[in-house]
């Protein structure tokens, strides 16, 4: 079956930097990779989600790239806000069922 | 947020107890899915369900027994359970393409807002 790592588990930085949290899959067939937003006590939101067919996505001060070939996908948030403070889950998902298969979440910090 | 609603938002059980948790949701969608969030394993996937068929049981104990009467209402029905039980239940509902369509079967999944579980 699929296999999701995610890294960092936890990531700090300042307001205004950037932040990264990096995926690494191990099913060649998956071919959608979204990213989840879950703020303290609050359900996971979709916030960014590629498929295999793009190579890079972006939305405002968010995106995402991919490598197929590695199998690896990245969230990439740039000037980066303390309301940005939440767990970034990656997942990546085949076409068998429409079942996904998620990282262990990134606890992201961003002190004011 | 309605799309997805889950009821009971906190329950406190005994490991004898039977209880259920229902999961309703208002987007038309044709997939429902039950995950548990614990600190060991953030998101951990239960079942999925298709077209109201279920299509994944991702190795869960008996103990929880789903059931999808409907493509909009969810349930997962407990019973003797154990103390590493508790966790954040999670429902979520997708709209799943028809094979195919040729666009693949991937799309956003919707999160409910959970069942916090204690199991005593």
């Amino acid at each position: 079956g699929e296999n999701v790592e995610q890294h960092p588990s936890t990531l700090s930085v300042q307001e205004g930097d950037s932040a990264v949290i990096k995926c690494t899959y191990s099913d060649s067939a998956s071919n959608y990779f979204p990213w989840y937003k879950q703020e303290l006590g609050k359900r996971p939101q979709l916030i960014i989600d590629i498929r295999s067919n793009v190579g890079e996505k972006k939305d405002q001060r968010i995106a995402v790239t991919l490598n197929k070939t590695a199998k690896h996908f990245s969230l990439h948030i740039t000037e980066t806000q303390p309301e940005d403070s939440a767990v970034y889950f990656c997942a990546a998902r085949g076409t068998n069922a429409g079942k996904s298969t998620f990282g262990d979440g990134t606890t992201l910090t961003v002190k004011p | 947020e309605t799309g997805v609603t889950q009821t009971p938002r906190h329950l406190v059980m005994g490991m004898t107890n039977k209880k259920s948790l229902k999961c309703e949701q208002h987007l038309g969608h044709n997939a429902m899915y039950w995950y548990k969030q614990s600190a060991k394993k953030p998101l951990e996937l239960m079942f999925v369900y298709n077209f109201k068929e279920q299509t994944e049981n991702n190795s869960v104990p008996s103990r929880f027994s789903p059931e999808c009467p409907n493509s909009s209402h969810l349930f997962l029905h407990l019973h003797t359970l154990q103390p590493e039980d508790s966790a954040l239940y999670l429902c979520a509902s997708s709209q799943q393409q028809l094979a195919g369509a040729g666009l693949g079967s991937y799309n956003e999944q919707f999160f409910g807002p959970g069942t916090r579980l204690t199991v005593l």
